[in-house]
Protein backbone atom coordinates (compact mmCIF):
# COMPACT_ATOMS: atom_id res chain seq x y z
CA UNK A 1 0.00 0.00 0.00
CA UNK A 2 1.32 3.33 -1.49
CA UNK A 3 -0.25 5.40 0.91
CA UNK A 4 -1.78 7.27 -2.62
CA UNK A 5 -5.66 7.04 -1.95
CA UNK A 6 -7.52 7.50 -5.30
CA UNK A 7 -11.56 7.31 -5.77
CA UNK A 8 -13.74 5.90 -7.39
CA UNK A 9 -11.62 2.73 -8.59
CA UNK A 10 -13.93 1.91 -11.51
CA UNK A 11 -16.61 4.30 -13.44
CA UNK A 12 -18.72 3.98 -16.63
CA UNK A 13 -19.52 7.01 -18.52
CA UNK A 14 -21.46 7.76 -21.63
CA UNK A 15 -19.77 9.94 -24.25
CA UNK A 16 -19.87 14.04 -23.87
CA UNK A 17 -20.40 13.17 -19.83
CA UNK A 18 -17.88 15.32 -17.52
CA UNK A 19 -16.61 13.36 -14.11
CA UNK A 20 -14.44 14.03 -11.64
CA UNK A 21 -11.43 11.95 -10.24
CA UNK A 22 -10.43 12.39 -6.60
CA UNK A 23 -7.31 11.97 -5.02
CA UNK A 24 -5.70 11.68 -1.20
CA UNK A 25 -1.61 11.70 -1.30
CA UNK A 26 0.58 9.82 0.83
CA UNK A 27 0.29 11.81 4.24
CA UNK A 28 3.14 14.13 4.96
CA UNK A 29 3.44 15.01 0.69
CA UNK A 30 2.59 18.23 -0.37
CA UNK A 31 2.73 17.04 -4.26
CA UNK A 32 0.79 15.42 -6.71
CA UNK A 33 0.39 14.45 -9.96
CA UNK A 34 -1.81 12.87 -12.24
CA UNK A 35 -0.70 10.43 -15.27
CA UNK A 36 -3.03 8.74 -18.13
CA UNK A 37 -2.09 4.93 -18.67
CA UNK A 38 -3.89 3.68 -21.92
CA UNK A 39 -2.63 0.69 -23.54
CA UNK A 40 -1.26 2.63 -26.78
CA UNK A 41 0.16 5.75 -25.11
CA UNK A 42 1.57 3.66 -22.18
CA UNK A 43 2.19 6.33 -18.35
CA UNK A 44 1.89 9.80 -19.66
CA UNK A 45 2.47 12.88 -17.76
CA UNK A 46 -0.68 15.59 -17.29
CA UNK A 47 -0.42 17.54 -14.38
CA UNK A 48 1.70 18.54 -11.15
CA UNK A 49 0.78 20.84 -8.26
CA UNK A 50 2.58 21.28 -5.17
CA UNK A 51 0.71 23.04 -2.04
CA UNK A 52 -1.85 23.95 -3.94
CA UNK A 53 -0.72 25.47 -7.03
CA UNK A 54 -0.10 24.26 -10.61
CA UNK A 55 3.72 23.33 -10.70
CA UNK A 56 3.76 21.93 -14.53
CA UNK A 57 1.93 20.82 -17.07
CA UNK A 58 2.37 17.36 -19.71
CA UNK A 59 0.28 15.57 -22.52
CA UNK A 60 -3.22 17.02 -20.65
CA UNK A 61 -6.06 17.85 -22.56
CA UNK A 62 -8.13 21.61 -22.48
CA UNK A 63 -11.03 19.24 -21.72
CA UNK A 64 -9.29 18.14 -18.61
CA UNK A 65 -8.76 20.26 -15.03
CA UNK A 66 -7.19 19.58 -12.05
CA UNK A 67 -6.73 21.37 -8.46
CA UNK A 68 -5.47 20.77 -5.37
CA UNK A 69 -7.05 22.01 -2.23
CA UNK A 70 -5.84 23.21 1.21
CA UNK A 71 -5.72 19.54 2.52
CA UNK A 72 -4.12 18.82 0.15
CA UNK A 73 -5.94 16.27 -1.85
CA UNK A 74 -6.62 16.73 -5.50
CA UNK A 75 -9.09 16.37 -8.22
CA UNK A 76 -9.41 15.50 -11.55
CA UNK A 77 -11.81 16.53 -14.12
CA UNK A 78 -12.33 15.19 -17.09
CA UNK A 79 -15.47 16.85 -19.29
CA UNK A 80 -16.92 16.15 -22.84
CA UNK A 81 -15.50 13.16 -22.47
CA UNK A 82 -15.12 10.60 -25.87
CA UNK A 83 -14.06 6.67 -26.44
CA UNK A 84 -10.46 7.55 -26.59
CA UNK A 85 -10.71 8.73 -23.29
CA UNK A 86 -11.05 5.29 -21.59
CA UNK A 87 -7.89 4.61 -19.53
CA UNK A 88 -6.66 4.36 -16.20
CA UNK A 89 -6.15 7.51 -14.15
CA UNK A 90 -3.36 7.21 -11.79
CA UNK A 91 -2.95 9.89 -8.92
CA UNK A 92 1.12 9.99 -7.23
CA UNK A 93 2.81 11.99 -4.70
CA UNK A 94 5.88 13.18 -3.24
CA UNK A 95 7.61 15.05 -0.63
CA UNK A 96 8.51 17.95 -2.48
CA UNK A 97 8.30 18.64 -6.07
CA UNK A 98 11.78 19.05 -7.11
CA UNK A 99 13.62 16.50 -9.31
CA UNK A 100 14.61 12.83 -8.05
CA UNK A 101 12.04 13.13 -5.74
CA UNK A 102 10.83 9.66 -4.77
CA UNK A 103 7.12 9.44 -6.42
CA UNK A 104 4.29 6.77 -4.97
CA UNK A 105 1.45 6.02 -7.04
CA UNK A 106 -2.00 5.35 -6.26
CA UNK A 107 -4.13 2.08 -7.51
CA UNK A 108 -6.02 4.17 -10.00
CA UNK A 109 -9.02 4.94 -11.00
CA UNK A 110 -10.44 3.17 -14.14
CA UNK A 111 -12.91 5.10 -16.77
CA UNK A 112 -14.78 3.46 -19.28
CA UNK A 113 -16.61 5.65 -22.15
CA UNK A 114 -19.38 4.00 -23.80
CA UNK B 1 11.99 17.28 -23.94
CA UNK B 2 13.16 13.55 -22.52
CA UNK B 3 12.51 10.22 -24.32
CA UNK B 4 13.31 6.98 -23.28
CA UNK B 5 13.25 3.65 -25.03
CA UNK B 6 13.05 0.19 -22.81
CA UNK B 7 13.39 -3.12 -24.17
CA UNK B 8 12.36 -5.83 -24.76
CA UNK B 9 8.84 -4.86 -24.56
CA UNK B 10 8.26 -9.01 -23.31
CA UNK B 11 10.31 -11.24 -21.38
CA UNK B 12 9.81 -14.87 -20.56
CA UNK B 13 12.33 -16.74 -18.36
CA UNK B 14 12.40 -19.79 -16.34
CA UNK B 15 12.02 -19.60 -12.46
CA UNK B 16 15.78 -19.42 -11.09
CA UNK B 17 17.16 -17.33 -14.16
CA UNK B 18 17.70 -14.20 -14.35
CA UNK B 19 16.07 -11.24 -16.51
CA UNK B 20 17.56 -7.87 -17.78
CA UNK B 21 15.74 -5.21 -19.31
CA UNK B 22 17.39 -2.07 -20.49
CA UNK B 23 16.65 1.99 -21.26
CA UNK B 24 18.47 4.30 -23.16
CA UNK B 25 17.90 8.06 -23.19
CA UNK B 26 18.94 11.04 -24.77
CA UNK B 27 19.08 14.03 -22.17
CA UNK B 28 21.94 14.58 -20.60
CA UNK B 29 20.65 16.32 -17.91
CA UNK B 30 18.85 13.17 -16.40
CA UNK B 31 19.90 12.29 -13.15
CA UNK B 32 16.96 10.21 -11.53
CA UNK B 33 16.13 6.80 -12.60
CA UNK B 34 13.78 4.89 -11.13
CA UNK B 35 12.03 1.52 -11.84
CA UNK B 36 8.02 0.67 -11.25
CA UNK B 37 6.63 -2.74 -11.22
CA UNK B 38 3.25 -2.90 -11.75
CA UNK B 39 0.91 -5.82 -11.31
CA UNK B 40 -2.11 -6.26 -13.10
CA UNK B 41 -5.11 -3.94 -11.95
CA UNK B 42 -2.78 -2.44 -9.20
CA UNK B 43 -0.53 1.44 -9.21
CA UNK B 44 3.22 1.04 -10.17
CA UNK B 45 4.96 0.63 -7.87
CA UNK B 46 8.94 1.80 -7.04
CA UNK B 47 11.33 -0.94 -6.64
CA UNK B 48 14.47 0.68 -6.54
CA UNK B 49 15.80 3.96 -7.90
CA UNK B 50 19.52 4.82 -8.98
CA UNK B 51 20.88 8.39 -8.81
CA UNK B 52 23.35 9.76 -11.37
CA UNK B 53 26.22 10.12 -8.64
CA UNK B 54 26.11 6.50 -8.62
CA UNK B 55 27.24 3.48 -10.51
CA UNK B 56 25.24 0.42 -9.61
CA UNK B 57 22.62 0.04 -6.93
CA UNK B 58 21.48 -3.52 -5.40
CA UNK B 59 18.40 -4.77 -3.32
CA UNK B 60 18.14 -8.32 -2.58
CA UNK B 61 17.35 -10.13 -5.94
CA UNK B 62 17.07 -6.34 -7.79
CA UNK B 63 19.92 -4.33 -8.91
CA UNK B 64 19.72 -1.17 -10.72
CA UNK B 65 22.85 -0.19 -13.28
CA UNK B 66 23.50 3.39 -14.87
CA UNK B 67 25.92 4.42 -17.48
CA UNK B 68 25.89 8.24 -18.18
CA UNK B 69 28.53 8.09 -20.77
CA UNK B 70 26.53 5.80 -22.96
CA UNK B 71 22.94 7.31 -21.89
CA UNK B 72 21.68 3.62 -20.51
CA UNK B 73 20.61 2.19 -17.32
CA UNK B 74 19.42 -1.33 -16.49
CA UNK B 75 17.22 -3.53 -13.93
CA UNK B 76 19.08 -6.79 -13.07
CA UNK B 77 16.50 -9.82 -11.61
CA UNK B 78 18.36 -12.62 -10.41
CA UNK B 79 16.39 -15.73 -8.94
CA UNK B 80 13.46 -14.79 -10.47
CA UNK B 81 10.54 -15.88 -9.06
CA UNK B 82 6.63 -16.42 -10.54
CA UNK B 83 5.64 -13.57 -8.20
CA UNK B 84 8.14 -11.35 -10.56
CA UNK B 85 5.82 -11.63 -12.98
CA UNK B 86 4.78 -8.29 -13.91
CA UNK B 87 5.27 -5.26 -16.48
CA UNK B 88 8.07 -3.45 -15.25
CA UNK B 89 8.53 0.73 -16.28
CA UNK B 90 12.38 2.56 -16.07
CA UNK B 91 11.46 6.22 -15.84
CA UNK B 92 13.62 9.20 -15.55
CA UNK B 93 13.49 12.73 -14.31
CA UNK B 94 16.17 15.23 -15.66
CA UNK B 95 15.11 18.89 -17.08
CA UNK B 96 11.69 18.66 -17.43
CA UNK B 97 11.31 17.44 -13.37
CA UNK B 98 8.66 14.98 -13.84
CA UNK B 99 8.98 11.63 -14.52
CA UNK B 100 9.40 10.11 -18.24
CA UNK B 101 8.24 6.93 -18.56
CA UNK B 102 9.21 3.64 -20.71
CA UNK B 103 6.61 1.52 -22.60
CA UNK B 104 7.16 -1.33 -20.38
CA UNK B 105 8.55 -4.59 -20.36
CA UNK B 106 6.01 -7.88 -19.74
CA UNK B 107 8.06 -10.21 -17.74
CA UNK B 108 7.20 -13.23 -17.48
CA UNK B 109 9.00 -16.53 -15.48
CA UNK B 110 8.05 -19.80 -15.83
CA UNK B 111 7.92 -22.19 -13.37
Amino acid sequence: DSGVTQTPKHLITATGQRVTLRCSPRSGDLSVYWYQQSLDQGLQFLIQYYNGEERAKGNILERFSAQQFPDLHSELNLSSLELGDSALYFCASSAFPGQGNTIYFGEGSWLTVV
Amino acid sequence: GENVEQHPSTLSVQEGDSAVIKCTYSDSASNYFPWYKQELGKGPQLIIDIRSNVGEKKDQRIAVTLNKTAKHFSLHITETQPEDSAVYFCALSGSARQLTFGSGTQLTVLP
